[in-house]
């Protein structure tokens, strides 16, 4: 059974650090991969979607690598801002999404 | 742009009470699907559909039940709601057409049990 596996469970960094969020999984056998940004109390945003074939993505500060042979992917986000704060969270599909427990990201200005 | 709506933000029920949550969407996915959110125990799906009168189970199904009539809406029903079905609720939807499969949240509905 997948399991996907997200450290650190919680981060807090200073306005303009550059950052890395981890997400493992056991079964390499995905479709894709996608993370997610959810603020207290709201629903799920998605931020970048990696299919198996694919390397990586990025869009604006943000970027996604994809390793799945080593089961591995991270989320690079440049230049922290407060506004980041978030529970950062990443998913694979085999069929369908199984959920990491998140990243609770604070960015201290 | 894709939007996911559901019917409420905030629900306060008793227990013993039949509850329907509904979610739609406007982006013709053909695949929809419901989670709870619980802190500490992350997402959980409860129930999918890959088309019209099409479900499957999830990893927690007991005690809920789905209904799709029409391609754009998902319900979920608590038939008898009890106390340990507190918790936000998480509508989503994909499409399949181009492999994408990219998932889109809604809102999410705090439901509270009393």
């Amino acid at each position: 059974k997948q399991e996907v596996t997200q450290i650190p469970a919680a981060l807090s960094v200073p306005e303009g650090e550059n950052l890395v969020l981890n997400c493992s999984f056991t079964d390499s056998a995905i479709y894709n991969l996608q993370w997610f940004r959810q603020d207290p109390g709201k629903g799920l945003t998605s931020l970048l979607l990696i299919q198996s074939s694919q390397r990586e993505q990025t869009s604006g500060r943000l970027n996604a690598s994809l390793d799945k042979s080593s089961g591995r992917s991270t989320l690079y986000i440049a230049a922290s801002q407060p506004g980041d704060s978030a529970t950062y969270l990443c998913a694979v599909r085999n069929t369908p999404l199984v959920f990491g427990k998140g990243t609770r990201l604070s960015v201290i200005a | 742009d894709v939007k996911v709506t559901q019917s409420s933000r905030y629900l306060v029920k008793r227990t013993g009470e039949k509850v329907f949550l509904e979610c739609v969407q406007d982006m013709d996915h053909e695949n929809m699907f419901w989670y709870r959110q619980d802190p500490g125990l992350g997402l959980r799906l409860i129930y999918f559909s890959y088309d019209v009168k099409m479900k499957e189970k999830g990893d927690i199904p007991e005690g809920y039940s789905v209904s799709r009539e029409k391609k754009e809406r998902f319900s979920l029903i608590l038939e008898s709601a009890s106390t340990n079905q507190t918790s936000m609720y998480l509508c989503a939807s994909s499409s399949t057409s181009g492999g994408s499969y990219e998932q889109y949240f809604g809102p999410g509905t705090r439901l509270t049990v009393t």
